[in-house]
C-alpha cells in the first residue's frame, strides 16, 4: 500500500533561519506531487506541484522554493523564513490521471 | 480569483441532524468534484466524490448534490455524529488538469 511521510511535525523557527521541510512517498511511482500551505483556520493554498524529477511548478510567488531530486522525494525550502511563512504546511501526492490527492500529516510552522 | 466558493464558514448542527455545506465553481472546464474531510492537526483525507455525469452520489450518511446548470454541487451528511465534527473542504479539478482547487473549508460541529 502507498504511504506518505512528512517531517517534522512542527517547527518552531526564527525569523531569517533557513528552511527544509521533507515529504517522501512508499508504494507508488512517478506521483504527482504537492505543497500546500493552510494558515490558522483557512483553506488550501497550492504552493508548488511537480510531475516529475526536477520538475517544479510554482503557483504563488514568495521566498519559499521546492525540489523533486528523487521520484518520490519532494522538499520544501526557504533561505530566510519570514513571519508570515507561518503556518500548517502539507504535502500530497496523486497517481497520475486519478484525481485523488493523498495528504501527509502535515508541518506546523511557526516563524517566530 | 477564488474558484470554488464554499458557503458557510462554520456550522452547528445537532446529533442527529443534517449538515449541508454548499460550493459553486466558475470554471465549467471542471469536471470532478471531491469533498475532503479534515480533523484537527491531521491532513485532509478524501470523503467522497463526483464527476458531472450524475446529479447525485451516495456513500453511507455522505451525500453529494451535483447541479451542473447552476455551477454548484453540496454535501449533506444525514444523521450527523460528533465524530463527523471536523472542517470539510469542497474541490473541483479537470480529469486531464494538474492540480485540485480548494474552496476555503467549513468548520462543522455536531453537538451531542
Amino acid at each position: 500500500s502507498q504511504t506518505i511521510h512528512q517531517w517534522p511535525a512542527t517547527l518552531v523557527q526564527p525569523v531569517g533561519s533557513p528552511l527544509s521541510l521533507e515529504c517522501t512517498v512508499e508504494g507508488t511511482s512517478n506521483p504527482n506531487l504537492y505543497w500546500y500551505r493552510q494558515a490558522a483556520g483557512r483553506g488550501l493554498q497550492l504552493l508548488f506541484y511537480s510531475v516529475g524529477i526536477g520538475q517544479i511548478s510554482s503557483e504563488v510567488p514568495q521566498n519559499l522554493s521546492a525540489s523533486r531530486p528523487q521520484d518520490r522525494q519532494f522538499i520544501l525550502s526557504s533561505k530566510k523564513l519570514l513571519l508570515s511563512d507561518s503556518g500548517f504546511y502539507l504535502c500530497a501526492w496523486e497517481a497520475r490521471r486519478k484525481n485523488i490527492q493523498y495528504f501527509g500529516a502535515g508541518t506546523r510552522l511557526s516563524v517566530l | 480569483q477564488q474558484q470554488v466558493k464554499q458557503s458557510p464558514q462554520s456550522l452547528i448542527v445537532q446529533k442527529g441532524g443534517i449538515s449541508i455545506i454548499n460550493c459553486a465553481y466558475e470554471n465549467t472546464a471542471f469536471d470532478y468534484f471531491p469533498w475532503y474531510q479534515q480533523f484537527p492537526g491531521k491532513g485532509p483525507a478524501l470523503l467522497i466524490a463526483i464527476r458531472p455525469d450524475v446529479s447525485e452520489k451516495k456513500e453511507g450518511r455522505f451525500t453529494i448534490s451535483f447541479n451542473k446548470s447552476a455551477k454548484q454541487f453540496s454535501l449533506h451528511i444525514m444523521d450527523s455524529q460528533p465524530g463527523d465534527s471536523a472542517t470539510y473542504f469542497c474541490a473541483a479539478s479537470t480529469v486531464s488538469g494538474r492540480a485540485l482547487t480548494f474552496g476555503s473549508g467549513t468548520r462543522l460541529q455536531v453537538q451531542p
